[in-house]
């Protein structure tokens, strides 16, 4: 049973453009989703958290949406960085635990 | 300020041997929590402590325990290590959720 799920492998955006990654959910006991950025052998870096009580979070040229009535969130890159180029994770929380979905790879060409 | 230490950074163990990994969280961060990368079943939680006491559990065997000591220092152990617990193992500390978990590197497990 899959409560966390990130349903694009992967996505290819040109520099410069937006990147939207998509996140679906089915426990409505989260309190929190997270935003992770992970290159392979290393640990997830945290980019960028919201709470299930508001509907938007910015910082800088991240930009998280949640819609709790679709159960479903989605993480906003502009503009987009060959940088950028790595695995997102989405996570949420609850009772002091993350549950991640499976990842969406994402590929920023110069 | 220092992040999650993780050591040792990669290890190399036989089936039926058993393993402690160990954590260091950030200064201050008094939940410390573990997880278990591999590619087929991608990253999954196994227990979360705070004030050295286990506060949830993931879906894992017994096999997997865990400890947090009074500095807020966490090992977890593996027993008779079987082939499928070859995976990246990261641990995670926190102060609330809202201001995310900061992950260290991990431990790269490898069994033969």
């Amino acid at each position: 049973d899959q409560q966390v799920k990130q349903n694009s492998p992967s996505l290819s955006v040109q520099e410069g453009r937006i990147s939207i990654l998509n996140c679906d959910y089915t426990n409505s006991m989260f309190d929190y989703f997270l935003w992770y950025k992970k290159y392979p052998a290393e640990g997830p870096t945290f980019l960028i958290s919201i709470s299930s009580i508001k509907d938007k979070n910015e910082d800088g040229r991240f930009t998280v949406f949640l819609n709790k009535s679709a159960k479903h969130l989605s993480l906003h890159i502009v503009p987009s960085q060959p940088g950028d180029s790595a695995v997102y994770f989405c996570a949420a929380s609850a009772g002091n635990m993350l549950t991640f979905g499976g990842g969406t790879r994402l590929m920023v060409k110069p | 300020k220092a992040g999650v230490t993780q050591t040792p950074r990669y290890l190399i163990k036989t089936r039926g041997q058993q393993v402690t990994l160990s954590c260091s969280p950030i200064s201050g961060h008094r939940s410390v929590s573990w997880y278990q990368q591999t590619p087929g079943q991608g990253l999954q939680f196994l227990f979360e402590y705070f004030s050295e006491t286990q506060r949830n559990k993931g879906n894992f065997p017994g096999r997997f325990s865990g400890r947090q000591f009074s500095n807020s220092r966490s090992e977890m152990n593996v027993s008779t290590l079987e082939l499928g617990d070859s995976a990246l193992y990261l641990c995670a500390s926190s102060l609330d959720p809202g201001s995310g978990y900061t992950f260290g590197s991990g431990t790269r497990l490898t069994v033969v």
